[in-house]
């Protein structure tokens, strides 16, 4: 079955620098294009990046472009997300998720941001 | 950006009844809006695909429709394990977009 899950979270001075992962099972990774949601503490769910099959378009959110940076390794099955310059308002649980119309999700990684 | 805006933010409900859950998309996107389930401290969980496809396992209580750009989820015969959080989200363009969310609470 599909399995998607998360990790790399964790807590992060604000300025600082993570890296998730999304560790992918059960299907062809390669024929999926991928997405990154977040959800703050309390609040809805938010888009953040999309990668596509061979990572050749990547789209970020507003809120996060020049400071995220989408990648996948097909050969891994995995897909990153790379985190600098993190403020408090990133603060949130970071799911992966599968094609368009996010059809499978993961479990979530909680990252905070906070002195 | 495509705008997504989903109605009521929370409803109360008791077992057994009929729920909707409409959202309204700022401009045309054709069929391309999913819904999804969120319980409380869960990962969200996929309902429905292109406005009103069932993922498989889904409860057939679930359904959805579309009447020009606004999207309704209803949810027939209310269960215990329906209490949660619903969400939509549009896909026909970048970059997606969801609703602000519905809270469905006991009555």
């Amino acid at each position: 079955q599909v399995q998607l899950v998360e990790s790399g979270g964790g807590l992060v001075d604000p300025g600082g620098s993570l890296r998730l992962s999304c560790s992918a099972s059960g299907f062809t990774f390669s024929d999926y294009d991928m997405n990154w949601i977040r959800q703050a503490p309390g609040k809805g769910l938010e888009w953040v990046s999309f990668i596509s099959k061979s990572a050749s378009t990547i789209y970020y959110a507003d809120s996060v472009k020049g400071r995220f940076t989408a990648s996948r390794d097909n050969a891994k099955n995995s897909l990153y997300l790379q985190m600098s310059s993190l403020r408090a308002d990133d603060t949130a649980i970071y799911y992966c998720a599968r094609d368009w119309a996010l059809d499978s999700w993961g479990q979530g990684t909680q990252v905070t941001v906070s002195s | 950006d495509i705008q997504v805006t989903q109605s009521p933010s929370s409803l109360s409900a008791s077992v057994g009844d009929r729920v909707t859950i409409t959202c309204r998309a700022s401009q045309d996107i054709s069929i391309y809006l999913a819904w999804f389930q969120q319980r409380p401290g869960k990962a969200p969980k996929s309902l429905i695909y292109e406005t009103s496809d069932l993922f498989s396992g889904v409860p057939s209580r679930f359904s959805g429709s579309r009447s020009g750009t606004d999207f309704t989820l209803t949810i027939n015969n209310l269960q215990p394990e329906d209490f949660a959080a619903y969400y939509c989200q549009q896909y026909k363009t970048h970059p997606f977009t969801f609703g602000g969310g519905t809270r469905v609470q006991i009555k």
